[in-house]
């Protein structure tokens, strides 16, 4: 069983370039998550979605968007890539917000030059 | 938002030797759970833990929900136990649930 799939696992981005980081899972989760990881520090929030075709904004969602079209897929788009953004990416499900636990993907390490 | 603290900050063990991770939230929580990040960045679920105690193989957690804080206890400490040790919360009202972390414990366990 894949669990949550994150493609792709390294990524270089010149500044001002875009991109789309694929999130899927396979656990018919309803919440799905995008965090992103600066060196040695936690995790910070950035999108969230409770359902399909239900978005919210979490911490830190300046320069991202997102979209979510069916259960399984929640890609991450960066538009205008700026070296702030340079960090590791992990998308998450759980199978409700509140009450059953969260499973995360293996991340993606985007660095922007 | 809700506050979540990790201590301590950085811990280093000799193999063998025991410890203790503490996690402390400001505010009612529906879920906690204690993740390791390992030295090649990945994510591993050790517990969910709301309240009470849990225990898997050589570690253990408790969390004490009406006194906001959780406790993740690592005995006889291996080199493969090093890396960072995460808490994270989920609060909220069920629409806006988020899963909040703290910033770790970055813990080295030396042969």
């Amino acid at each position: 069983n894949a669990g949550v799939t994150q493609t792709p696992k390294f990524r270089i981005l010149k500044i001002g370039q875009s991109m789309t980081l694929q999130c899927t899972q396979d656990m018919n989760h309803n919440y799905m998550y995008w965090y992103r990881q600066d060196p040695g520090m936690g995790l910070k929030l950035i999108y969230y979605s409770v359902g399909a075709g239900i978005t919210d904004k979490g911490e830190v969602p300046n320069g991202y968007n997102v979209s979510r079209s069916t259960t399984e897929d929640f890609p991450l788009r960066l538009e205008l890539a700026a070296p702030s953004q340079t960090s590791v990416y992990f998308c998450a499900s759980s199978q409700r917000g509140r009450s059953t636990e969260a499973f995360f993907g293996q991340g993606t390490r985007l660095t922007v030059v | 938002g809700i506050q979540v603290e990790q201590s301590p900050p950085d811990l280093i063990l000799q193999e063998g030797a025991n410890s203790t991770l503490r996690c402390n939230f400001s505010d009612s929580v529906n879920n906690l759970q204690w993740f390791h990040q390992n030295p090649w960045g990945q994510l591993i679920n050790l517990f969910y833990i709301p309240s009470g105690t849990k225990q898997n193989g050589r570690l253990s957690a408790t969390t004490v929900a009406t006194e906001r804080y959780s406790l993740l206890y690592i005995s006889s400490s291996q080199t493969t136990d090093s890396g960072v040790y995460f808490c994270a919360v989920f609060w909220g009202e069920t629409s806006g649930s988020r899963l909040t972390f703290g910033e770790g414990t970055q813990l080295t366990v030396n042969p």
